[in-house]
C-alpha cells in the first residue's frame, strides 16, 4: 500500500513556463513533507520542504503548497529551466525528518524541460 | 563540507553470493539511513541508526540483510545470500539535528 503517491510518471514542460508536480499521501500522521531532485547516477538532493503547520513555502523559483484536508501537495517551478530536467521525488515523514523518522518516498516524476 | 561517501559505486554478483556496502556520513551527523531503490520505484527505508543504535529496522529483511554502525560513524550493509530481487541501488543518507537527509551517490547492485 503506497502511502505517498505521485501519479504522473513523467511531465514535459516548455522552457520558461511553469512546472507543476503533484503528490498525494494517505497517512494522516505525516507532518513533514520534502521534495528531492535526482539526476541519473547521482543520489537524491534536497530541494524544498514544508511543515504541516504551513500551507506554502517558497525558495527562489520553487514553491511547495500543502493542502492538508485533501492530503495533497504540489511543487511549482517558475520559470522552468533546462537544468530542472530530472526526476522529482515527493517524500514525507512523521517527524521533522532530520534526526527523526525516516522518509517515505513516492515513485517519482520525470520532468523534462523542452527548449 | 564533504558529502556522504559510499563504496563501491557498482557491484555485480551471482545469486547466493554475499556482498557488503560501506557508507561514511557527513561529519557530525548522528543519524544514518540505508535505503533501497528498485528501478522505477522511490527509495525505501531499510534501517535507521541514531549514533550506533538502531531506531527503525522494520523494513529490513533480517533473514538476509544486516547492518551495523559500531562506532557511531561509518556503517556497513551486508546481504547474505543475495537474491535476484535484491538488484537495486542502495543509498546511504545522513542527517544532523533539525537538518534534512543528505544522500550519497549510491551503490548499484546487480545480482545475476
Amino acid at each position: 500500500d503506497q502511502q505517498v503517491k505521485q501519479n504522473s510518471p513523467s511531465l514535459s514542460v516548455q522552457e520558461g513556463r511553469i512546472s507543476i508536480l503533484n503528490c498525494d499521501y494517505t497517512n494522516s500522521m505525516f507532518d513533514y513533507f520534502l521534495w528531492y531532485k535526482k539526476y541519473p547516477a547521482e543520489g537524491p538532493t534536497f530541494l524544498i520542504s514544508i511543515s504541516s503547520i504551513k500551507d506554502k513555502n517558497e525558495d527562489g523559483r520553487f514553491t511547495v503548497f500543502l493542502n492538508k484536508s485533501a492530503k495533497h501537495l504540489s511543487l511549482h517551478i517558475v520559470p522552468s529551466q533546462p537544468g530542472d530536467s530530472a526526476v522529482y521525488f515527493c517524500a514525507a515523514s512523521e517527524g521533522r525528518g532530520g534526526g527523526a523518522d525516516g522518509l517515505t518516498f513516492g515513485k517519482g516524476t520525470h520532468l523534462i524541460i523542452q527548449p | 563540507e564533504a558529502g556522504v561517501a559510499q563504496s563501491p559505486r557498482y557491484k555485480i554478483i551471482e545469486k547466493r553470493q554475499s556482498v557488503a556496502f560501506w557508507c561514511n556520513p557527513i561529519s557530525g551527523h548522528a543519524t544514518l539511513y540505508w535505503y533501497q531503490q528498485i528501478l522505477g520505484q522511490g527509495p525505501k527505508l531499510l534501517i535507521q541508526f541514531q549514533n550506533n543504535g538502531v531506531v527503525d529496522d522494520s523494513q529490513l529483511p533480517k533473514d538476509r540483510f544486516s547492518a551495523e554502525r559500531l562506532k557511531g560513524v561509518d556503517s556497513t550493509l551486508k546481504i547474505q545470500p543475495a537474491k535476484l530481487e535484491d538488484s537495486a541501488v542502495y543509498l546511504c543518507a545522513s542527517s544532523g539535528i533539525e537538518s534534512e537527509a543528505f544522500f550519497g551517490q549510491g551503490t548499484r547492485l546487480t545480482v545475476v
